[in-house]
């Protein structure tokens, strides 16, 4: 099992839908959760990050975290063409070292 | 503004050479970390540092080491080149006490003939 997962996708939503990117972890102490988008020849670049249980809003942007379940998920409304990037879940493990761990990625296309 | 820079952002060697890939960091951050970007593996962690004088191998380390002798930079050298470590290569910082965030560089791409 990979310590960090994602449907690699791609995943296609039209324009305006809400696009709902999962990622399950596999170390159930990780301390906080981290969202980056990279668009393609780019670099990551930080969306959100979460620590607590429940949902964490930045407008259109929602990060939610259900630590009993081992997942986090980030919800964009409102969906846009620019969105389109692939999204990287990264976790710091509860050793806490600063070493985030990344998932290979979801690919997602917002069609006009 | 702080940033961090890597250099140089393309490069084609051949089997066998030592390369040497930059990273400068203006954000005065302790931690330092070197991955490598392939498709279908994600983000792969090579090489970090806590600090000056401190190195640490991540889960790819083989055929690569780096050094951190001050505060800025962490240079990652192949000592020799293999085809396998055709990818790209992200030099990325943070600091303790903060959100944990890593701040990322521009990506250097390496091809390996």
């Amino acid at each position: 099992q990979k310590e960090v997962e994602q449907n690699s996708g791609p995943l296609s939503v039209p324009e305006g839908a809400i696009a709902s990117l999962n990622c399950t972890y596999s170390d159930r102490g990780s301390q906080s959760f981290f969202w980056y988008r990279q668009y393609s020849g780019k670099s990551p670049e930080l969306i959100m990050f979460i620590y607590s249980n429940g949902d964490k809003e930045d407008g259109r942007f929602t990060a939610q975290l259900n630590k009993a379940s081992q997942y986090v998920s980030l919800l964009i409304r409102d969906s846009q063409p620019s969105d389109s990037a692939t999204y990287l879940c990264a976790v710091n493990p509860a050793s806490n070292t600063g070493k985030l761990i990344f998932g290979q990625g979801t690919t997602l296309q917002v069609k006009p | 503004d702080a940033e961090i820079t890597q250099s140089p952002r393309h490069k084609i060697t051949e089997t066998g050479r030592q390369v040497t890939l930059a990273c400068h960091q203006t954000w005065n951050h302790n931690n330092m970390f070197w991955y490598r970007q392939d498709l279908g593996h994600g983000l792969r962690l090579i090489h970090y540092s806590y600090g000056v004088q401190d190195t640490n191998k991540g889960e790819v380390s083989d055929g690569y080491s780096v050094s951190r002798s001050n505060t800025e930079d962490l240079p990652l050298t192949l000592e020799s080149a293999a085809s396998s470590q055709t990818s790209v290569y992200f030099c990325a910082s943070s600091e303790w006490g903060q959100t944990g965030e890593l701040f990322f560089g521009e990506g250097s791409r390496l091809t390996v003939l």
